[in-house]
């Protein structure tokens, strides 16, 4: 199976709510990690990435957090606006000399008026 | 600066045809990945080059294939379409290879009938 995965397909957020979107992954071994947006139409949009070394890293507007001890990874989006209205994937580089990225099946967000 | 950028955006093909898919990596970026995103799924690896060279390969059949040219661009080749082959095919690009994040095109919509 995959070995990263979102936890809930859809999110619906309310506009100006805080947004949490929840990853696990099963690799200990990964050590590199990607969120992106992907809007209808387009291809995934680079939000923002992180190391193993690092626990959190911020962003505009958004932040990443990494636990490593359950192997849990999240986004949290500020102030959710309708522009926010997408599916976010997760993705993990499962080998540091690997090239590629393994994503999750993604997490519709939608936000209400 | 312009992006990924892919040709054709929309394709549709018969099954046992062959398809040609091309990309342009970012002004300077050096790595060219190619993954295929099923609707309602998440994108899978497919292959990655730098420097001319395959760095890596997904689990896909060797219907398909891919080079990347001296100015970085890329093609991918997929021969004896089936069904199954329908899927939006990404091309991404990064400075060298997952050291850096993949910045992806709008994909090549391809229908086989």
């Amino acid at each position: 199976g995959e070995s990263v995965g979102l936890h809930l397909p859809t999110l619906s957020v309310q506009e100006g709510d805080n947004s949490i979107i929840n990853c696990a992954y099963s690799n200990s071994a990964s050590d590199y990690f990607i969120w992106y947006k992907q809007e209808s139409g387009k291809g995934p949009q680079f939000i923002i990435d992180i190391r193993s070394n690092m626990d959190k890293r911020q962003g505009q507007r958004v932040t990443v957090l990494l636990n490593k001890t359950v192997k849990h990874l999240s986004l949290q989006i500020a102030a959710t606006q309708p522009g926010d209205s997408a599916v976010y994937f997760c993705a993990e580089n499962p080998l540091s000399n690997d090239y590629k990225l393994s994503f999750g099946a993604g997490t519709t967000v939608t936000v209400r008026a | 600066d312009a992006g990924v950028t892919q040709s054709p955006t929309h394709l549709i093909k018969t099954r046992g045809q062959q398809v040609t898919l091309r990309c342009s990596p970012i002004s300077g970026h050096k790595s060219v990945s190619w993954y295929q995103q099923v609707l309602g799924q998440g994108p899978q690896f497919i292959f990655q080059y730098y420097e001319k060279e395959e760095r890596g390969r997904g689990n896909f059949p060797d219907r398909f294939s891919a080079r990347q040219f001296p100015n970085y661009s890329s093609e991918l080749n997929v021969n004896a379409l089936l069904l199954g082959d329908s899927a939006l095919y990404l091309c991404a690009s990064s400075l060298r290879g997952m050291d850096s994040p993949l910045h992806f095109g709008n994909g090549t919509r391809l229908t086989v009938t």
